[in-house]
């Protein structure tokens, strides 16, 4: 069965200051890769996701995701943050099959704070 | 409006009452899921459903009812709320469980139980 890891719970950076949040994921074949963002108060928003292809992936509001197979890995990048985007990420995983329960595996999310 | 629209937004109910938290969606998406958000587990996934009349268990049933007669509807209903049911509870449609389709979800119903 496929799994997510988001290693951090809590990330601070300074506006302006380049991001990275970590997603490991557990899946036997390749899998498909999707970056969600929850602002306080709102549902989850699709940021990109991966399917085939290019690994690095671009998505909106100037994020981007690389998938590293090598690494089991899809993590999500931004060059400069600004404080619009101080919210919740969550990072999740479907099987090309459907899964077991044909529906996508979330990790329990990271938490951006953004100082200015 | 186009979108998946969950009612209420807020709800306060008493232990031991029934409570119906609804989900529409305009997109004929034949996918739709129940989720609960609570501090340090995450998303869980209640119940889902792949089509009209077709509804499965996800990791948390327990406590909880939903049906689907029509693909747009989808609600959700708590038999005798408990404390431990005090959550944010969000739905989410897809196209489909086989693709890279992703989730739309909507904007969520936060529950409280007292």
């Amino acid at each position: 069965a496929q799994s997510v890891t988001q290693p951090d719970i809590h990330i601070t950076v300074s506006e302006g200051a380049s991001l990275e949040l970590r997603c490991n994921y557990s899946y036997g074949a390749t899998p498909y890769l999707f970056w969600y963002v929850q602002s306080p108060g709102q549902g989850l928003q699709l940021l990109l996701k991966y399917f085939s292809g290019d690994t690095l992936v671009q998505g909106i509001k100037g994020f981007e995701a690389e998938f590293k197979r090598s690494q089991s890995s899809f993590n999500l990048r931004k060059p400069s943050v600004h404080w619009s985007d101080a919210a919740e990420y969550f990072c999740a995983v479907g099987a090309h099959d459907g899964g077991s329960q044909g529906n996508l595996i979330f990790g329990k999310g990271t938490k951006l704070s953004v100082k200015p | 409006d186009a979108g998946i629209t969950q009612s209420p937004r807020y709800k306060i109910t008493e232990t031991g009452r029934q409570v119906t938290l609804m989900c529409h969606q305009t997109w004929s998406h034949s996918y739709m899921f129940w989720y609960r958000q609570d501090l340090g587990h995450g998303l869980r996934l209640i119940y889902y459903s792949a089509a009209a009349d077709i509804t499965d268990k996800g990791e948390v049933p327990d406590g909880y009812v939903v049906s689907r007669s029509k693909t747009e509807n989808f609600p959700l209903t708590l038999e005798s709320a408990t404390r431990s049911q005090t959550s944010v509870y969000f739905c989410a449609s897809s196209e489909s469980a086989r693709g890279p389709y992703g989730y739309t979800f909507g904007s969520g119903t936060r529950l409280t139980v007292v």
